[in-house]
């Protein structure tokens, strides 16, 4: 597709379960980032990759969240032992710059967790 | 003191009224600076960059002050479809691209 893609739009889970979020960035994006939203807040940053090499992940909240882009294109966002306060958006964006690069960030409709 | 601070809002107003909404950063090293809209459960979306000079597009302007580390946005003759979350976003351009976003700025534009 021609944008950014998340998947599951709406994920529900039980406290204590592992959830994981899929990201497809736009196609040739080398940048992919990783943004935790809470109702009424701005995005806040978790994790950046240039290509397959994680290049920061100061942002992740706890070693509970755990983040990944292989082979430098999807990437999954796995949280395990969910916690009612992950419940958030979490947002995918890519943009086609690398280091030093201030372009756009095109964003994904995100994935609404919701921890019961 | 969080990095990026908005008006807290929200903003009501009438269709056809001027409104400008104010940010403040904190980081005196923050190289570029970009307004981004969010429709209600959607994804944010870049509105417009800000430069130094000041920068208009059609009925949208963004001012930026380095000294004050102040930015603004005015948006003239609004429209029922300008409502939306504002959000204030400045670039650390720490070596890659990496925005802090303030916590955005809700405008109702009413009939």
């Amino acid at each position: 597709g021609a944008g950014v893609s998340q998947s599951p739009r709406y994920k529900v889970a039980k406290r204590g379960q592992d959830v994981a979020l899929r990201c497809d960035p736009i196609s040739g994006h080398v940048s992919l980032f990783w943004y935790q939203q809470a109702l009424g807040q701005g995005p806040e940053f978790l994790t950046y990759f240039q290509n397959e090499a994680q290049l920061d992940k100061s942002g992740l909240p706890s070693d509970r969240f755990f983040a990944e882009r292989p082979e430098g294109s999807v990437s999954t966002l796995k949280i395990q032992r969910t916690q009612q306060e992950d419940s958030a958006v979490y947002l995918c964006a890519s943009s086609r710059g690398d280091r030093g690069y201030t372009g756009e960030l095109f964003f994904g409709e995100g994935s609404r967790l919701t921890v019961l | 003191r969080k990095e990026v601070e908005q008006d807290p809002g929200p903003f009501n107003v009438p269709e056809g009224a001027t409104v400008a909404f104010n940010c403040t950063y904190s980081n005196s090293a923050s190289q570029s600076f970009f307004w981004y809209r969010q429709d209600c459960r959607k994804e944010p979306k870049l509105l417009m960059s800000v430069y130094s000079s000041g920068n208009e597009d059609g009925r949208f302007t963004a001012q930026l002050n380095r000294a004050s580390q102040y930015i603004s946005l005015l948006i003239r003759d609004s429209k029922l479809s300008d409502s939306a979350t504002y959000l204030c976003v400045v670039n650390l351009n720490s070596g890659y691209s990496t925005l802090t976003f303030g916590k955005g700025t809700m405008l109702l534009v009413s009939p």
